[in-house]
């Protein structure tokens, strides 16, 4: 069982359009995130939720939104999209407050806009 | 997190033990050591953390100076499936904010040749 997916694995989109990512995580852990992964290959937070609760919103354009409909769900929207959008995106989960606070990331979607 | 620096790249034989250096000069008492890698075109992967010990599971081994300001992680025995890039990370242990993400740096790409 994949224990953090991510739909679809790849978006290729045209500038202006609207397209959200989903994420499941399987683990009961009460924490997600998001990534930004650019062309440069750095991977940079984005979001996090714990609970169904925002909790750390980085600088990123309002054009994002994440939404959390339940502890094992967390997407992110992506309104009128540009050019620089285009980079990978992770989800990942953890279980903080217990254990060892690793981090599961998902497998990534690769976003295009042309 | 405190900041930490990591070479570039290292190449390693196959079957040879990789050591993989990370300084965090500013580590603070309560900052845990993490590593991670990610192998081409797929999210993250946790291998191992530790506090001050040195640390062994079925991954690899991490080996903290006692003054904390660097660590060590060995890939015992080498193959072909560890090139990846390698992520030395320092965060603490609080789930409150922005202790939760991990802020990665541009890591190390090893390549192991055969």
């Amino acid at each position: 069982d994949t224990a953090v997916s991510q739909t679809p694995k790849y978006l290729v989109t045209q500038m202006g359009n609207d397209k959200s990512i989903k994420c499941e995580q399987n683990l009961g852990h009460d924490t997600m995130y998001w990534y930004k992964q650019d062309s440069k290959k750095f991977l940079k937070i984005m979001f996090s939720y714990n609970n169904k609760e925002l909790i750390i919103n980085e600088t990123v354009p309002n054009r994002f939104s994440p939404k959390s409909p339940d502890k094992a769900h967390l997407n992110l929207h992506i309104n009128s999209l540009e050019l620089g959008d285009s980079a990978v995106y992770f989800c990942a989960s953890s279980q903080e407050g217990v254990g060892s606070y690793e981090q599961y990331f998902g497998p990534g979607t690769r976003l295009t806009v042309t | 997190d405190a900041k930490t620096t990591q070479p570039p790249s290292m190449d390693c034989a196959e079957g040879r033990a990789a050591n993989l250096p990370c300084n965090h000069s500013t580590i603070s008492g309560n900052e845990y050591v993490y590593w991670y890698r990610q192998i081409h075109s797929q999210g993250p992967q946790y291998i191992i953390h530790g506090l001050k010990n040195n640390e062994t599971n079925e991954m690899a081994s991490l080996i903290i100076t006692e003054d904390r300001k660097s660590s060590t992680l060995i890939l015992p025995h080498a193959t072909l499936r560890d090139t990846a890039v390698y992520y030395c990370i320092v965060r603490v242990h609080i789930s409150s904010g922005s202790a939760r993400q991990l802020t990665f740096g541009s890591g190390t790409q090893l390549t192991v040749l055969p």
